[in-house]
């Protein structure tokens, strides 16, 4: 079957400092990832997406400065939050996607608390 | 953009009780947009519950059902008889291009004895 993993499920940082995370998918061959942020109170924002061979797409508010993402083959891709501060943390959650499917598989994200 | 509402932040609903949980869409890239519905349980990581991918069609999954209506932009979650283990959080979500979700706040269920 498909799955996602991320690493760490939870991790701790200091104001100011930079964390990197990781997904992996598993069973099938992640063509795009998309990475989401959960502010506490939040719903799932999108930060960016990752497709194989095209450039990073990111959303308003987030960018490659601030969220680089690297998505080197299929599967695996990481993103790291550089200089976190108190309003980066929340759940991280990567989607991944296999080329013309319908639906992205999720891992069970990332939990970045900044201190 | 591409936008989910979901309207009840919180839905508190008696042990085999009916339940909805309402959803509503806007969707400017594309005129039948992907709709589905996750679910997170405490602790879990983000499941898919269901999904449909057609216009007027219904989707069902662990007793639970939600029809694609574009009349009214609606993907309505519904379930006849609620079970404690249905407590978690629901997010109506839609895909335009299947890449990536919209999501919506998400609702909170916590069924009670």
């Amino acid at each position: 079957g498909a799955l996602v993993y991320q690493y760490p499920r939870r991790t701790i940082c200091k104001s100011g400092t930079s964390m990197r995370m990781e997904c992996q998918a598993v069973g099938f061959q992640a063509t795009s990832v998309a990475w989401y942020r959960q502010s506490p109170q939040k719903t799932f924002e999108l930060i960016a997406l990752s497709t194989v061979n095209s450039a990073i797409k990111y959303e308003q508010n987030f960018t490659q400065e601030k969220f680089p993402i690297s998505h080197p083959n299929l599967s695996f891709s990481s993103m790291t939050v550089l200089n976190a501060y108190l309003e980066d943390r929340g759940l991280y959650l990567c989607g991944a996607r296999d080329g013309g499917a319908a639906e992205q598989f999720f891992g069970p994200g990332t939990r970045l608390t900044v201190l | 953009g591409d936008s989910v509402t979901q309207t009840e932040g919180q839905v508190t609903v008696s042990e085999s009780k009916s339940l909805i949980i309402n959803c509503t869409y806007s969707a400017t890239s594309i005129a039948y947009p992907n709709l589905f519905w996750y679910v997170r349980y405490p602790g879990e990581g983000l499941q898919l519950l269901l999904k449909v991918i057609t216009a007027g069609q219904k989707g069902s999954s662990r007793g639970f059902e939600a029809t694609y209506n574009k009349e009214t932009t609606s993907f309505h979650l519904q379930k006849a008889s609620v079970q404690e283990s249905d407590s978690a959080v629901y997010y109506c979500a839609l895909s335009a291009s299947g890449t990536y979700q919209r999501f919506g706040t998400g609702t909170k269920l916590q069924v009670v004895p």
